[in-house]
């Protein structure tokens, strides 16, 4: 199915760092969603924005929907060893016909510099 | 709040067993759970929409026979793979919300390891 283009892969951060990471789609989206999942858990709900061109910070996270409604971005400030894992966005439409789904993309997987 | 509880957390067993999983909203009345797969170093693959008191839907590829979904109340709802092989190995994992316009909140996964 449907899968949107998330970047970078993967990243290394050096604690005090700012990383940044987006998510594009060809599709228009009313709902992004950001979750972070660490080994053998499920995802945990870090920011969610409903308005296009809304911008939205949840501690050191700040997240963005994208005025077109095809990307957002997520940054993390000031980035702490406990930032390390994957981050997924995902894209709903809210609508009955879609079921309120979820399309999530590739992920991006954070680690610590060497 | 908006705690979804997933059981058990891992389940080995020989080919040929069926193996259910539990999917439970702790907080919240959940009108929609979805199941999820993940392969490693994969994102997540949506298996099915469970809807409480009525059939699941299923994703293209999905075998609804294979992967059998009950969604009885408002807070529960089980997915059982029937008649496992070592292909059905793999990382599942339910969301659950309370309407349409909530954020999915995701259980703790379920590592299916099929010998």
């Amino acid at each position: 199915g449907q899968q949107l283009n998330q970047s970078p892969q993967s990243m290394f951060i050096q604690e005090g760092e700012d990383v940044s990471m987006n998510c594009t789609s060809s599709s228009i989206f009313n709902t992004w969603l950001w979750y972070k999942q660490d080994p053998g858990e499920g995802p945990v709900l870090l920011i969610a924005l409903y308005k296009a061109g809304e911008l939205t910070s949840n501690g050191r996270l700040t997240a963005q929907f994208g005025i077109t409604r095809k990307d957002s971005f997520l940054n993390i400030s000031a980035s702490i060893p406990s930032d390390v894992g994957i981050y997924f966005c995902a894209g709903q439409l809210r609508e009955k016909a879609a079921g309120n789904k979820l399309t999530f993309g590739g992920g991006t997987r954070v680690l610590v510099k060497p | 709040g908006a705690v979804v509880s997933q059981h058990p957390s891992r389940v080995i067993c020989k080919s040929g067993t069926s193996v259910k999983i539990e999917c439970r909203s702790l907080d919240f009345q959940a009108t929609t759970m979805f199941w999820y797969r993940q392969f490693p170093k994969q994102s997540l693959m949506l298996m099915a929409t469970s809807n409480e008191g009525s059939k699941a839907t299923y994703e293209q590829g999905v075998e609804k026979d294979k992967f059998l979904i009950n969604h009885a109340s408002l807070t529960l709802s089980t997915l059982t793979v029937t008649s496992a092989h070592p292909e059905d190995s793999s990382f599942y994992i339910c969301s659950a919300t309370s309407r349409g316009s909530q954020p999915q909140h995701f259980g703790d996964g379920t590592r299916l390891s099929i010998l």
